[in-house]
């Protein structure tokens, strides 16, 4: 079955520092893969995409993300976290040869500590 | 630009009455998705329009679900009659044209329904 798994269900960081949120699929071929931010009581946000290229993504507001196709993960970066960055994070994965469908992770809450 | 507008934010009401949701996409997207996002978890896909056509309902549960896209602009998604199970957010996204498979979904804020 077509999967996302985020392992981690909170990761805690101090401002300044570096943080990853990991995804990881199950997914056969070559899938296209997302990040989106949630904060509370809004929308999710688009923060960056993969599809075909070099493996690290750059996207909004400081965030990248690294496509790893051996070990069919897709991991959320940061250099140095700030505290706004504070929020609920989703991977989601487009199979290929769905022109629609995403499937999402179940999310990552991310806290950034002062 | 405007984003993807929802109305209304949040809604409460009893078991076995009806409720609707609207939502109207960014202007020029002519897809549109549908999603429920339960408590904890991750969105999940109701219904895909591209422009007025249902093109994906395989996961709208049809016996109480229904949605419309009429001029393939904005939508209304229904739930009739509303069980306690369809508390969760409601969320409505859309796309613009020309990029397949690698097109980015815009999301609006989301109705939170609450079904008592």
């Amino acid at each position: 079955a077509q999967s996302v798994a985020q392992p981690e269900d909170q990761v805690n960081v101090a401002e300044g520092n570096p943080l990853t949120v990991k995804c990881t699929y199950s997914v056969s071929g070559n899938p296209y893969l997302f990040w989106y931010v949630q904060y509370p009581n809004r929308g999710l946000q688009f923060l960056l995409k993969y599809i075909t290229g070099d493996n690290l993504v750059k996207g909004s507001y400081g965030f990248e993300a690294e496509f790893n196709k051996s070990q069919t993960s897709f991991h959320l970066k940061k250099p140095s976290a700030l505290v706004s960055d504070s929020a609920l994070y989703f991977c989601a994965v487009r199979p290929p040869g769905n022109t629609g469908k995403l499937i999402f992770g179940q999310g990552t809450t991310l806290q950034v500590k002062p | 630009e405007a984003g993807v507008v929802q109305s209304p934010r949040y809604k409460i009401i009893e078991k076995k009455q009806p409720v609707a949701f609207w939502c109207n996409p960014i202007s020029g997207h002519n897809t549109l998705y549908w999603y429920l996002q339960n408590l904890g978890q991750g969105p999940e896909l109701l219904i895909r329009y591209e422009n007025e056509e249902a093109v994906d309902d395989s996961q709208l549960p049809k016996d109480r679900f229904s949605a419309e896209r009429l001029k393939g602009v904005d939508s209304t998604l229904k739930i009739q009659p509303a069980e306690l199970g369809d508390s969760a957010v409601y969320l409505c996204a859309s796309s613009p044209p020309g990029q397949g498979s690698a097109d980015t979904q815009y999301f609006g804020p989301g109705t939170r329904l609450t079904v008592l």
